[in-house]
């Protein structure tokens, strides 16, 4: 099965900066690659996703950038706001099979 | 459009009893799935459906939970008898379709096992 893993656990910010999380798969066929942010007692969504065929995302201050051949692609969030805090997954997806979520990386972001 | 709609939203029940939790996918999706994210972690996939019919429940424990669609839009979920480890939030998500569509999720059931 796909094994996700991200990467920090957890990360602290001052407001302003940048933030990046890094999330690796194992399995090639890797074809879709999602981040959710889940706020802390609400439910996930989608913020970002890109497909196999791009290199790069972005929208506003998010962005997302895939690397293929290396297996792995990164979140950025740059100009870091409080309301940024909260945990974000990855969640690749192999053809048919269900997203693997990763276990999280809980951001916060300090005024 | 209106989101996915969940219930209930909390649930305490002592452990060997039962419990049921129905979820109401956005219209039009076709894709449904149920995960279970137990505090602090990811979470994990139990069920996915493909309208009526099951895609993938490799990860359900199948000896004790139970899910069903009936005719392809609400489904159910059951738990039967519950475990102490089975206290976690359920959460319902739907899809357009099972490759490129992002999943919208419910608000969630929060399960208590005492």
């Amino acid at each position: 099965g796909e094994n996700v893993e991200q990467h920090p656990s957890t990360l602290s910010v001052q407001e302003g900066d940048s933030a990046v999380i890094k999330c690796t798969y194992s399995d090639s066929a890797s074809n879709y690659f999602p981040w959710y942010k889940q706020e802390l007692g609400k439910r996930p969504q989608l913020i970002i996703d890109i497909r196999s065929n791009v290199g790069e995302k972005k929208d506003q201050r998010i962005a997302v950038t895939l690397n293929k051949t290396a297996k792995h692609f990164s979140l950025h969030i740059t100009e870091t706001q409080p309301e940024d805090s909260a945990v974000y997954f990855c969640a690749p997806l192999i053809g048919n099979t269900p997203l693997v979520f990763g276990k999280g990386t809980r951001l916060s972001v300090i005024a | 459009e209106a989101g996915v709609a969940q219930s209930p939203r909390y649930k305490i029940i002592e452990k060997r009893q039962s419990v049921a939790f129905w979820c109401n996918p956005i219209s039009g999706h076709a894709t449904l799935y149920w995960y279970q994210q137990i505090l602090g972690q990811g979470p994990k996939l139990l069920i996915q459906f493909q309208n009526n019919g099951v895609v993938d429940d490799s990860q359900l424990p199948k000896d004790r939970f139970s899910a069903e669609r009936l005719k392809g839009v609400d489904s159910t979920l059951k738990i039967q008898p519950a475990k102490l480890e089975d206290s976690a939030v359920y959460l319902c998500a739907s899809s357009l379709d099972p490759q490129y569509s992002p999943l919208h999720f419910g608000n969630g059931t929060r399960l208590t096992v005492t």
